[in-house]
């Protein structure tokens, strides 16, 4: 299976601070078609993941602005350019290219 | 708008079955993959299974291949996870989500996912 590994692991950030979480893959995720399919999800304490981005850039209606996501191949970045409160949680990366869909280890956004 | 509501959860010793229902609205049920995901308790997601729209061609995770089974009744708006000779690892709670393709394979992504049900297996 390809094993998405993300860091950091843990990420305090400061209100109004940018932050940045990184996610590798084992292999390429370009599927046969020219697609990527990198996904980020965020799941904030005690309620079910939502989608942020797909497709390695894209967000998702009513994500803010302030979310954007890059890279290519098997290196892949989500980017926050001024934290805000309600980012707090957990975020995590998947990839949709190969079976099994596998998704990165979680990387927890903490308020400083 | 889209809700997926599962059900069936509950406490069962290692070895026992249990079956996971997902009942779907606010979108076509029938033209969208559904899957389920785990995350066990303070850990992180884990993919589990995939139905194409047709209920026909399934997808697993190794770990469960022959033990969890995905089906759907597209004239119910409802998916199923049949769960047998469980194990202890298999405690989490499962997510019904919905597929972000309409066509009749995956679109590598999920835009929908339901509250989840807490499948615990202990003796």
């Amino acid at each position: 299976d390809v094993v998405m590994t993300q860091s950091p692991l843990s990420l305090p950030v400061t209100l109004g601070q940018p932050a940045s979480i990184s996610c590798r893959s084992s292999e390429s995720l370009v599927y046969g078609d020219g697609d990527t399919y990198l996904n980020w999800f965020h799941q904030r304490p005690g309620q079910s993941p939502r989608r942020l981005i797909y497709k390695v850039s894209n967000r998702d209606s009513g994500v803010p602005d302030r979310f954007s996501g890059s890279g290519s191949g098997t290196d892949f970045t989500l980017r926050i350019s001024r934290v805000e409160a309600e980012d707090v949680g957990v975020y995590y990366c998947m990839q949709g290219t190969h079976w099994s869909y596998t998704f990165g280890q979680g990387t927890k956004l903490e308020i400083k | 708008q889209v809700q997926l509501v599962e059900s069936g959860g509950g406490v069962v010793q290692p070895g026992g079955s249990l079956r996971l229902s997902c009942a779907a609205s606010g979108f076509t049920f029938s033209n969208y993959g559904m899957h389920w995901v785990r995350q066990a308790p303070g850990k992180g997601l884990e993919w589990v299974a995939f139905v194409r729209i047709g209920g026909t061609k399934t997808k697993y995770l190794d770990s469960v291949r022959g033990r969890l089974t995905i089906s759907r009744d597209n004239s119910k708006n409802t998916v199923y996870l049949q769960m047998d000779s469980l194990r202890t690892e298999d405690t989490a709670v499962y997510y019904c989500v919905k597929d972000s393709g309409s066509g009749s394979d995956s679109e590598g992504s999920f835009d929908s996912w339901g509250q989840g049900t807490l499948v615990i297996v202990s003796s």
